[in-house]
């Protein structure tokens, strides 16, 4: 079993909706991860949290929005998205941000998303 | 800038043999490099780390390595499972947060 939960495990939407996936780890990790894989391709960063705060956002279209309330959860808001947008999108955490750390990032079995 | 490779993309094996996966990387300025499985539809799940100072890490059936120099990780799997049929990624971290990844090996092993 993951460590990392995200839910929900699959979303089907339409182009016009608005939705959330959601991840959660306790492990007390302080740097969590959005991916996005499309089928038989690696995982592509999309944003990084540091310490609850946006680090990294890898030029991501503004209609996904990252929210991470606490830093247990991380949230990925969608709206307007585009039938391209289909894919699993992966949550990742890891104990250390940061080049000292080191430490493996463990992925959710993440959100199958789909776009009508 | 960083590239990554894994060949063959696809293997296929008889149950009970001993393999070895591939992983190269272009520039060794990494501070580690992971390997991860991944089953069909389902997230990545961490196998090794090996540290940039290390040589090799081991976990029960698997064993990888790291030559820096050569900008080469095997991963090798001892008396393999149909069970271990999956995709294996590996991915090289540079910097704080980036991975670098590689495209995959398919493997299928034949009971």
């Amino acid at each position: 079993d993951t460590e990392v939960t995200q839910t929900p495990k699959h979303l089907v939407m339409g182009m016009t909706n608005k939705k959330s996936l959601k991840c959660e780890q306790h492990m007390g990790h302080r740097a969590m991860y959005w991916y996005k894989q499309k089928a038989k391709k690696p995982p592509e960063l999309m944003f990084v949290y540091s310490y609850e705060k946006l680090s990294i956002n890898e030029s991501v279209p503004s209609r996904f929005s990252p929210e991470c309330p606490n830093s247990s959860l991380l949230n990925l808001h969608l709206h307007a998205l585009q039938p391209e947008d289909s894919a699993l999108y992966l949550c990742a955490s890891s104990r250390l941000p940061g080049g000292a750390g080191n430490q493996p990032q463990h992925f959710g079995d993440g959100t199958r998303l789909s776009i009508l | 800038k960083q590239e990554v490779t894994q060949i063959p993309a696809a293997l296929s094996v008889p149950e009970g043999e001993n393999l070895v996966l591939n992983c190269s990387f272009t520039d060794s300025a990494i501070y580690n490099l992971q390997w991860f499985r991944q089953d069909p539809g389902k997230g990545l799940t961490s196998l090794l780390l090996i540290q940039s100072s290390q040589r090799e890490q081991t976990s029960g059936r698997l064993n990888a390595s790291l030559d820096k120099s050569s900008g080469r990780s095997t991963l090798y799997i001892a008396a393999s499972q149909p069970g271990d049929s999956a995709t294996y990624l590996c991915a090289a971290r540079e910097g704080n947060y980036q991975l670098i990844w590689g495209a995959g090996t398919k493997l299928i092993i034949k009971p």
